[in-house]
């Protein structure tokens, strides 16, 4: 079965404790892409990877860190989480520049 | 820059009616393609529909068709004969070929009432 698979799901974290939200795909895609999604202003793109070892900033890049050593694997990275960074984080992933992307379940973040 | 605008926060419709929820994009690139997603509130993303900007017929999935008007920059859903289970919040999104990025729409919050 195809999946995209994000973990945690829920965190409560305290500002500053460094957090890494993982994403792992069975599907063989080159694109992967994180998102963060807050009421009223939809999802906004925080790092996209085209292939291994290509990683490149989106629209809301700061504060957060990705790495892509393994084709299935992109992390996201929270070094120092920060109160503004609470939100509902999602993983997707995609073939080649076209056609849908494939969303993992949501990781819902709260930073005290 | 790509932008895409919802201006829809939120709609009610009577169950069995059809539904059009409004997207416009904007993009200076040629080569783009459009999507629809869902979101029920269990909170994850579904697809709905895809259209590309050079197909030459609105794309059609089941009871969701996408109505493309390429000089008008819209793309907007419609879900005919609506059911309980279409409540949700639905998110338009556009990639332009060449860049990677998805951009999304601030979403419509469709309730369909009994």
């Amino acid at each position: 079965e195809a999946q995209v698979t994000q973990n945690p799901r829920y965190l409560i974290t305290v500002t500053g404790k460094k957090l890494t939200v993982t994403c792992s795909q069975n599907m063989n895609h080159e694109y992967m892409s994180w998102y963060r999604q807050d009421p009223g202003l939809g999802l906004r793109q925080i790092y996209y990877s085209m292939n291994v070892e290509v990683t490149d900033k989106g629209d809301v890049p700061e504060g957060y860190k990705v790495s892509r050593k393994e084709k299935r694997n992109f992390p996201l990275i929270l070094e120092s989480p920060s109160p503004n960074q609470t939100s509902l984080y999602f993983c997707a992933t995609g073939q080649g520049a076209v056609g849908e992307l494939f969303f993992g379940e949501g990781s819902r973040l709260t930073v005290l | 820059a790509q932008k895409i605008t919802q201006t829809q926060p939120g709609m009610f419709v009577q169950e069995k009616e059809a539904v059009t929820l409004d997207c416009t994009y904007d993009t200076s690139d040629p080569s783009y393609g459009l999507f629809w997603y869902k979101q029920p509130s269990s909170g994850e993303m579904i697809f709905l529909i895809y259209q590309g900007s050079y197909d030459q017929q609105n794309a059609t999935e089941g009871r969701y068709s996408l109505n493309f008007q390429k000089a008008r920059k819209s793309a907007n859903l419609v879900i005919s004969a609506s059911q309980l289970g279409d409540s949700a919040m639905y998110f338009c999104a556009m990639r332009t070929f060449g860049n990677e990025k998805l951009t999304f729409g601030t979403g419509t919050r469709l309730t369909i009432i009994p």
